[in-house]
């Protein structure tokens, strides 16, 4: 079973950033949030993942909050073509199992 | 570079029937994980092969099985298909120790309709 949370779906207008949040209240101290999304008709793709501390990429910025029970992924400036199933992921180090959830529809809006 | 590629990109079976389907990893990534993706289960775990030895299994019955050969290419097979079988299968392939920080690379997967 996922061992997160996340909203059934969102909206975001084009150009503006889009903040899906992550709820992973039972994570422990070794395992590390992963998130990826998936466009239609393709395979997922890894945008980012961070233990504690906040992680920036040239795609998104990943806020852990400090208790690590939950997270926020940033989209810094949303396109149309960052529609998509966005998904939450809680996995150790060395284990190669991700557990996806159903993740958050998002849908970028001209 | 070559993404990952699996082969055939769309495929119909009959109940009863088995199917193999192939997946060809990112030039020097060695491990390959199988997914299923439904639209009632989402995506769920399969198996993971590393050096032609599965490492990791997920909790699918003994029809779905898997093998990888020395080249890192691998099969997964499906015997006595069920109409429940029907779903895109994804391949995901990642180098020694990559997929720790940079995440798994996914092929456009297989749909498999079974009638």
């Amino acid at each position: 079973d996922a061992k997160t949370t996340q909203p059934p779906s969102m909206d975001c207008a084009e150009g503006r950033a889009a903040n899906l949040p992550c709820n992973h209240s039972t994570i422990s101290g070794n395992e590390y949030v992963y998130w990826y999304r998936q466009i239609h008709s393709q395979g997922p793709q890894y945008i980012i993942h961070g233990l504690k501390n906040n992680e920036t990429n040239e795609m998104a910025s990943l806020i852990i909050t400090e208790d690590r029970k939950s997270s926020t992924l940033i989209l810094p400036h949303a396109t149309l073509r960052d529609t998509a199933v966005y998904y939450c992921i809680v996995r150790e180090r060395n284990n190669n199992d991700m557990r996806f959830g159903a993740g958050t529809r998002l849908t970028v809006k001209p | 570079k070559a993404g990952v590629t699996q082969t055939p990109r769309y495929l119909i079976k009959t109940r009863g029937q088995q199917v193999t389907l192939s997946c060809s990893p990112i030039s020097g990534h060695r491990s390959v994980s199988w997914y299923q993706q439904t639209p009632g289960q989402g995506l769920q775990f399969l198996f993971e092969y590393f050096s032609e030895t599965q490492r990791n299994k997920g909790n699918f019955p003994g029809r779905f099985s898997g093998r990888q050969f020395s080249n890192s290419r691998s099969e997964m097979n499906v015997s006595t298909l069920e109409l429940g079988d029907s779903a895109l299968y994804l391949c995901a392939s990642s180098g020694l120790g990559q997929s720790f920080n940079y995440g798994y690379t996914f092929g456009s997967g297989t749909r498999l309709t079974v009638v």
